[in-house]
């Protein structure tokens, strides 16, 4: 299946401080983007979209921003809590043939220090 | 918002044994659900994409007769791992999606964990 299968790299933040989580998405034609949260055990958890017309869009604490140019997604998490420490997905959906998907980036870990 | 659930969450079968997992849209009709298989640590890894009352288009190297799909209907997908071998142990998540809901998101359930003694 699609995706890459690497172990995942780790930010870690002190509480308070802003997060910036990157990815780098593979298909220029993708025209939606979503940001996920998974913690441990669980499956993911919806955090913030944006669509390719757009090139940020705003949540409540969390920011994302979309470079088409260089095929570059980011989440800004701001004043970073104990709560957010988990594995951080984003997602393109790609659209085929009158189909689509939803291909996931390899993820972040997100360390929240107190 | 919109919600999916997964069954079971966790299962351990024996080598050789079928598993019936099963995945529901509680409050959408979901017109596609995927399904996602997920090892330690690294991300989810897109298995198949069903569509309701069609065959499954499977991913490139995901053995359809290996992870049977079935899109019956508008709110259950199942996924069965037919002759379970140890290397099928993983966390399988499925997901579903209507795009009549406008945004295109993508809703989860909360994974089955497979364990293949």
């Amino acid at each position: 299946g699609e995706s890459v299968g690497l172990h995942l790299p780790t930010l870690s933040v002190q509480e308070g401080d802003n997060s910036i989580i990157n990815c780098a998405y593979s298909n220029s034609a993708s025209d939606y983007f979503i940001w996920y949260k998974q913690e441990s055990g669980k499956g993911p958890q919806f955090i913030i979209d944006i669509r390719s017309n757009m090139d940020k869009r705003q949540g409540q604490r969390v920011t994302v921003l979309l470079n088409k140019t260089v095929k570059h997604l980011s989440l800004q998490i701001a004043a970073t809590q104990p709560g957010d420490s988990a594995v951080y997905f984003c997602a393109e959906s790609v659209s085929l043939s009158g189909t689509y998907k939803y291909i996931f980036g390899t993820g972040t870990r997100l360390k929240v220090l107190a | 918002g919109a919600v999916v659930s997964q069954h079971p969450s966790r299962v351990i079968c024996k080598s050789g044994t079928s598993v019936k997992i099963e995945c529901r849209s509680l409050d959408f009709q979901a017109t596609t659900m995927f399904w996602y298989r997920q090892f330690p640590k690294q991300s989810l890894m897109l298995m198949a994409t069903s569509n309701e009352g069609s065959k499954a288009t499977y991913e490139q190297g995901v053995e359809k007769d290996k992870f049977l799909i079935n899109h019956a209907s508008l709110t259950l997908s199942t996924l069965t791992v037919t002759s379970a071998h140890p290397e099928d142990s993983s966390f399988y998540i499925c997901s579903a999606s209507n795009r009549g809901l406008g945004t295109g998101e993508l809703f989860f359930g909360e994974g089955s964990r497979l364990t293949v003694l």
